[in-house]
């Protein structure tokens, strides 16, 4: 069975850091991208980051670009967000999602990963961030 | 910037029911959308993809339609645990994004 169990979570002061994990099992972690989303209070799910099987690509929405990043220790089937510069509107709950589709070398070693939709999900962190 | 539009916002439905929630995008996604099921305290929850294609493990009272702009998920003879939040997503490889809806709350009548 596919699991993802996200941690790190807590309370932070504006313009602090904090750094969130997910542990994956059930599945062969360095053959799928990566991703987090996250939900304000009252809000609906908005996608954080992404990154690849091989870890050598990432990518970040706009709103939090410069500030947070992503990684992944495929040794240990763990994938990492760093938070830094903090913000109130970072409040939220934050998901690790697996992508639903894999990542591979082609015959021409091209390597590519499907960004797609996302399944499953871990149960969420909560992050809060206070002004 | 692809935004992707839900409608309606709040749904209410009796149990036995039939649901229809609708999609929109701003622009052609071709047939790269999601719909997750969300229920307070829980991880969301894949129900389509390929804009059709039912995930694994769905029953098939959940249907999706459409491609282009216009998407939809039907959910027939609603069942009690239902009733839940609904979101529409579409994805991207290249540039590599990931657009949610605003979301549809199912509500009991």
């Amino acid at each position: 069975e596919v699991q993802l169990m996200e941690s790190g979570g807590g309370l932070v002061q504006a313009g602090g850091s904090l750094r969130l994990s997910c542990a994956a099992s059930g599945f062969t972690f360095s053959s799928y991208a990566m991703s987090w989303v996250r939900q304000a209070p009252g809000k609906g799910l908005e996608w954080v980051s992404a990154i690849s099987g091989s870890g050598g690509s990432t990518f970040f929405a706009d709103s939090v670009k410069g500030r947070f990043t992503i990684s992944r220790d495929n040794s240990k089937n763990t994938v990492h967000l760093q938070m830094n510069s903090l913000r109130a509107e970072d409040t939220a709950v934050y998901y690790c999602a697996k992508s639903g589709g894999t990542c591979y070398y082609d015959s021409s070693g091209y390597y590519y990963c499907s960004y797609n939709w996302f399944d499953p999900w871990g149960q969420g962190t909560l992050v809060t961030v206070s002004s | 910037e692809i935004v992707m539009t839900q409608s309606p916002a709040t749904l209410s439905v009796s149990p036995g029911e039939r649901a229809t929630l609708s999609c929109r995008a701003s622009q052609s996604v071709s047939s790269n959308l999601a719909w997750y099921q969300h229920k307070p305290g829980q991880a969301p929850r894949l129900l389509i993809y390929g804009a059709s294609t039912r995930a694994t493990g769905i029953p098939a009272r959940f249907s999706g339609s459409g491609s282009g702009t216009e998407f939809t998920l039907t959910i027939g003879s609603l069942q009690s645990e239902d009733f839940a939040v609904y979101y529409c997503q579409h994805y991207s490889n290249w540039p590599v994004s990931y657009t949610f809806g605003q979301g549809t709350e199912l509500q009991i009548k």
